[in-house]
């Protein structure tokens, strides 16, 4: 069985622009979320999707958005981009609440 | 004050010693993680506890509710056992985990 898959691995991206993450889930597994890990920083959560909806938002800014797709995978986008967005970009997938979270090796967003 | 709080933050061990990462938390929760990260930054998920005890091979992770607290337990360290380890917690129906700052484990030959 194929785990969470990220892409691309990395990315380079220069301030001002937009970087667009993408995720596929696990098969079967219909929520998503997407953290944060800035360098020296502990995770952070930034979005959860589930049967194609938002179901909650971590405290970030409104140019970090997303979208969960029918066949559940998931994007994330981040708009205007800053210095300090530069991170690593996990995504995680479940089944349901409280069932096991299995992670993706992320990617690593750098901005110059 | 976090609402998840780890300790000790760093830990350094000689192979073969027993290792205890403490995991406290602040808020009513459904779950707890266990979580690895090696340096590549790829993040392993170990346990996920709501009560009582679990064992995988030399990992031994607990949970007390009533005192909101964790344990993770390493018995006979290796040095592939050198890591990040992170507690994570779900809140009801909240669905995304609210993470500690990791314990960095360093085990040494």
């Amino acid at each position: 069985e194929a785990g969470v898959t990220q892409s691309p691995t990395h990315l380079i991206k220069t301030r001002g622009q937009q970087a667009t993450l993408r995720c596929s889930p696990i098969s079967g597994h219909t929520s998503v979320y997407w953290y944060q890990q800035a360098l020296g920083l502990g995770l952070q959560f930034l979005l959860w999707y589930d049967e194609g909806e938002e179901r909650n938002r971590g405290n970030f800014p409104p140019r970090f958005s997303g979208r969960q797709f029918p066949n559940y995978s998931s994007e994330l986008n981040v708009n205007a981009l800053e210095l300090e967005d530069s991170a690593l970009y996990l995504c995680a997938s479940s089944l349901e609440l409280d069932v096991g979270y299995t992670f993706g090796s992320g990617t690593r967003l750098t901005v110059v | 004050k976090n609402e998840v709080e780890q300790s000790p933050q760093n830990l350094t061990a000689q192979e073969g010693e027993f290792i205890t990462i403490n995991c406290s938390y602040s808020v009513g929760i459904s779950a707890l993680h266990w979580l690895q990260q090696h340096p590549g930054g790829g993040i392993v998920s170990l346990f996920m506890l709501s009560s009582g005890k679990k064992k995988h091979g030399r990992l031994i992770a607990t949970i007390n509710i009533q005192e909101k607290h964790s344990s993770l337990h390493i018995t006979a360290s290796h040095p592939r056992d050198s890591a990040v380890y992170i507690c994570a917690v779900i809140r009801g129906s909240q669905g995304n985990l609210i993470f500690g700052k990791g314990t960095k484990l360093s085990v040494k030959p």
